[in-house]
């Protein structure tokens, strides 16, 4: 069965200190993952995805299929960064996401 | 094109009547995905549309629940016999094939059964 795990609901970091969300999945294709972001009072958007393998707001994530993870991380953490982040798992030729519970992350100064 | 709309933002009902959502994709998005999220949840897939085709339906998706999207542009769900467990955040959001599976989201409608 396809699965999304995010074992951590809150996460409270001191700003400029490294942040790490987990993200563990199950899937028995070939996974394609996200990293979504839900700003206070914002909708839903996309932070990163695996395939583009970029860096965006100073966040990388990388795929690691044999452990079955796709965690985020940035080494510096910016109050602005504080955020509800959602790794989410598709593969499916059609788009359906499947998204985990989600992770809170409060970066205080 | 300011992004997927959906109207309204808040909807407040009785048990047992029905409510309908409307959503509006992105221009030339072919492909448009309902899901809801529940508090403390992440959203879970309802329905998919690839242009005016309904191509799955989840099995959260009860006979109460319908969608449409006619000529492939804006989609409507529609919930009957609204119950109290249908109280949640119904999400849509639109994708364009060739973009792969980059979703963008509306904001939201916010369902309370009371």
């Amino acid at each position: 069965a396809q699965r999304v795990t995010q074992p951590e609901k809150l996460l409270s970091v001191f700003k400029g200190a490294p942040v790490e969300l987990k993200c563990n999945y199950s899937y028995s294709g070939s996974p394609e993952l996200f990293w979504y972001v839900q700003y206070s009072r914002q909708r839903l958007q996309l932070l990163l995805r695996h395939i583009s393998r970029e860096s965006i707001k100073g966040f990388t994530a990388d795929l690691n299929k044999g452990e079955t993870s796709f965690h985020l991380k940035k080494p510096f953490a910016q109050e602005e960064d504080s955020a509800m982040y959602y790794c989410a798992l598709g593969g499916d030729s059609w788009g359906k996401l499947q998204f985990g519970a989600g992770t809170q992350v409060v970066v205080t100064p | 094109d300011t992004g997927v709309s959906q109207d309204p933002r808040h909807k407040i009902t009785k048990r047992g009547q029905n409510v309908t959502f409307r959503c509006d994709p992105i221009s030339e998005h072919n492909r448009l995905y309902w899901y809801r999220q529940t508090l403390g949840q992440g959203p879970e897939f309802l329905t998919y549309f690839q242009n005016e085709a309904q191509l799955e339906k989840s099995r959260l998706l009860s006979d109460r629940f319908s969608a449409e999207r006619p000529k492939g542009s804006f989609s409507t769900l529609e919930i009957q016999r609204t119950e109290q467990g249908d109280s949640a955040m119904y999400l849509c959001a639109s994708s364009l094939e060739r973009e792969g599976n980059i979703q963008y989201f509306g904001a939201g409608t916010r369902l309370s059964v009371l």
